[in-house]
């Protein structure tokens, strides 16, 4: 059963880029890729969306190669805040499937 | 505030029993996911609704079922609640396809 998955964790100093790149080898052809941030007890929230190629909002960047099998979250100059548990989301076999869920630790 | 709301916020049950949980989705939109969320884990789709329809499922027994009503809430039903179904529930409204917007949750313990 193909899974969705990311790295388990990373860390990162204040000001840097971080990128998270999510695995997804069983996405429907037609399927957006939808990034969100969860913090605890909350439910998560939306990112950025993409379908192909790259997209750019005021937070964040998604890169998507030709093949749509992974994409990368681009999240620039990250600060303390930014500190979560990042999940892609896509679709396919009918079902929508959040991907494992990266948790990202921002370092002052 | 994404304008989705669940109640209740939290809920104590013991096994065997039965559970409703309620979504108001975002206005406008027709389309409500709901998700089941353990502790430490990524959501795990449960099903989606789309114009009070049933339109896509996970990997969840019957006991699991679902309505959508004219007005595009929804509730989640679970019957003979297991020890393992303890999670927090969440919801997620959307227009079909596009940027699910997610409630704060429902937090159901089982006993």
């Amino acid at each position: 059963l193909a899974k969705t998955t990311q790295p388990i964790s990373m860390d990162s100093y204040e000001g840097q880029e971080v990128n998270i790149t999510c695995s997804h080898n069983n996405i429907a052809t037609n399927d957006y890729i939808t990034w969100y941030q969860q913090f605890p007890s909350q439910g998560p929230r939306f990112i950025i969306q993409g379908y192909k190629t790259k997209v750019t909002n005021e937070v964040a960047s998604l890169f998507i190669p030709a093949d749509r099998k992974s994409s990368t979250l681009s999240l620039p100059r990250v600060s303390l805040s930014d500190t979560a548990v990042y999940y892609c989301l896509t679709f396919g076999n009918e079902k929508l499937t959040f991907g494992t869920g990266t948790r990202l630790t921002i370092i002052p | 505030e994404t304008g989705v709301t669940q109640s209740p916020t939290h809920l104590i049950k013991t096994r065997g029993q039965q559970v409703t949980l309620r979504c108001s989705s975002q206005s406008g939109h027709n389309t409500v996911s709901w998700y089941q969320q353990a502790l430490g884990q990524g959501p795990q789709f449960i099903f989606q609704y789309y114009r009070e329809e049933e339109n896509g499922r996970g990997n969840f027994p019957p006991r699991f079922s679902g309505l959508q009503f004219p007005n595009y809430s929804s509730e989640l039903n679970v019957n003979a609640l297991e020890l393992d179904d303890s999670a927090l529930y969440l919801c997620a409204s959307s227009l079909i396809e596009n940027e699910q917007f997610f409630g704060p949750g429902t937090r159901l313990t089982v006993l």
